[in-house]
């Protein structure tokens, strides 16, 4: 089974500021046949279900503001909100599908407006 | 627009049985793999089942098997997880989501507590 763990637990970061998270897999998720991280991130606010942001590691979904990037390969994943805004307040959760179709998330990290 | 609309939570004694419904629009239902998400009070996802577009595979999660069942029926748009012998540790909000190796719409989930 592949573990996911992500980091921090908890950060709180001030308007306008850089917010990084980072998820770690116990083993690589880069599938070499074709090149691509099967890594997706998710944002969830209080009593919602959550929503995609980005999936292939760095594909952004339709919708999702620009502020928000996916990076890394193989091992390491970082999420990436480069100007935080008020609505940025929420727990974010990676997951892996390289173990398709049986997959798993981390555990996820709360984020707060400083 | 994607609708996932999920009922049949509630309260339920351990050892006992609920069936959980979502009801899906907007989308081609019968072509799309469908998974069940949890989340227990206060935690993470949890990723519990998903089914092949036909019905002809299913996978779960290790703490599940042979306890919760994932079926669907194409001709009226909806995913079903039948649920045997729950146990406390089932206590959660169940999600359905359509399965495209990520989860990019999601219902608003339905609570199941498991509780004497």
């Amino acid at each position: 089974d592949i573990v996911v763990t992500q980091s921090p637990d908890s950060l709180a970061v001030s308007l306008g500021e850089r917010a990084t998270i980072n998820c770690k897999s116990s083993q690589s998720i880069l599938y070499s046949s074709n090149n691509k991280n099967y890594l997706a991130w998710y944002q969830q606010k209080p009593g919602q279900p959550p929503k995609l942001l980005i999936y292939w590691a760095s594909t952004r979904e339709s919708g999702v503001p620009d502020r928000f990037s996916g990076s890394g390969s193989g091992r390491d994943f970082t999420l990436t909100i480069s100007s935080l805004q008020a609505e940025d307040a929420a727990i974010y959760y990676c997951q892996q599908y390289y173990t398709t179709p049986l997959y798993s998330f981390g555990q996820g990290t709360k984020l707060e407006i400083k | 627009e994607v609708q996932l609309v999920e009922s049949g939570g509630g309260l339920v004694q351990p050892g006992g049985s609920l069936r959980l419904s979502c009801a899906a629009s907007g989308f081609i239902f019968s072509r799309y793999w469908m998974s069940w998400v949890r989340q227990a009070p206060g935690k993470g996802l949890e990723w519990v089942a998903n089914i092949k577009e036909d019905g002809s595979e299913k996978h779960y999660i290790d703490s599940v098997k042979g306890r919760l069942t994932i079926f669907r029926d194409n001709a009226k748009n909806s995913l079903f997880l039948q649920m045997n012998n729950l146990r406390d540790e089932d206590t959660a909000v169940y999600f359905c989501a359509l399965d495209q190796l990520w989860f990019d719409s999601w219902g608003q989930g339905t609570l199941v507590t498991v509780s004497s």
